[in-house]
């Protein structure tokens, strides 16, 4: 079936530097890439979300780029804080429903 | 707060034994989905409605069910409990019927399963 693998599984950053979360997915119909962030206790939350006609998409400290030909696509924390801890998933479209990726537990080191 | 409530938060239970879980959708959101997260693990799919209808069906088990009221809640059912099924378990809503749209999540459910 369709999967994404999503890297790394845990990420340790210095606050202020910057974070990057890649993930590469299989099904090359695909048109429709979001990420989720997921706080200690809560349920995960949309962050941003990219559409296939675009290469990259920004939000203030956060940026997705999409490679369709590569099929991956990645996400981009600049001068991270420490509200940025917290589990990222990257998902994608197959079929009109989402695949998800096994997440990304993102630690700002003070 | 997304909007979306799920009850009850917290729910201790024996092997053997059927829960039911509650959720309900932000307002006019017609789609529910229903998720499944083991202990650092990701976000299992396993089942989605639309309109009081099954829309899409992942990795649920034959001992789990769940509907959509005709007032757009849903209701996860969980029989036959076994350890493994201990788990935090999400409900999410969108307004149309597929996954290209944001969802919204509730705050989850934990399942702890003696």
């Amino acid at each position: 079936g369709e999967n994404v693998e999503q890297h790394p599984s845990t990420l340790s950053v210095q606050e202020g530097d910057s974070a990057v979360i890649k993930c590469t997915y299989s099904d090359s119909a695909s048109n429709y890439f979001p990420w989720y962030k997921q706080e200690l206790g809560k349920g995960p939350q949309l962050i941003i979300d990219i559409r296939s006609n675009v290469g990259e998409k920004k939000d203030q400290r956060i940026a997705v780029t999409l490679n369709k030909t590569a099929k991956h696509f990645s996400l981009h924390i600049t001068e991270t804080q420490p509200e940025d801890s917290a589990v990222y998933f990257c998902a994608y479209d197959s079929n009109y429903q989402l695949i998800w990726g096994a997440g990304t537990k993102l630690i700002i080191k003070p | 707060d997304s909007g979306v409530t799920q009850t009850p938060k917290h729910l201790i239970t024996a092997t053997g034994q059927r829960v039911t879980l509650r959720c309900s959708p932000r307002s006019g959101d017609l789609s529910v989905y229903w998720y499944q997260q083991s202990l650092d693990q990701g976000l299992q799919f396993l089942i989605q409605y639309y309109n009081g209808e099954e829309r899409a069906k992942g990795n649920i088990l034959e001992r789990f069910s769940a509907q959509q009221f005709p007032d757009l809640h849903s209701e996860l059912n969980l029989s036959s409990l076994e350890l493994g099924d201990s788990a935090l378990y999400f409900c999410a809503s969108s307004l149309g019927p597929t996954g290209t749209g944001e969802l919204f999540f509730g705050e989850g459910s934990r399942l702890t399963v003696l």
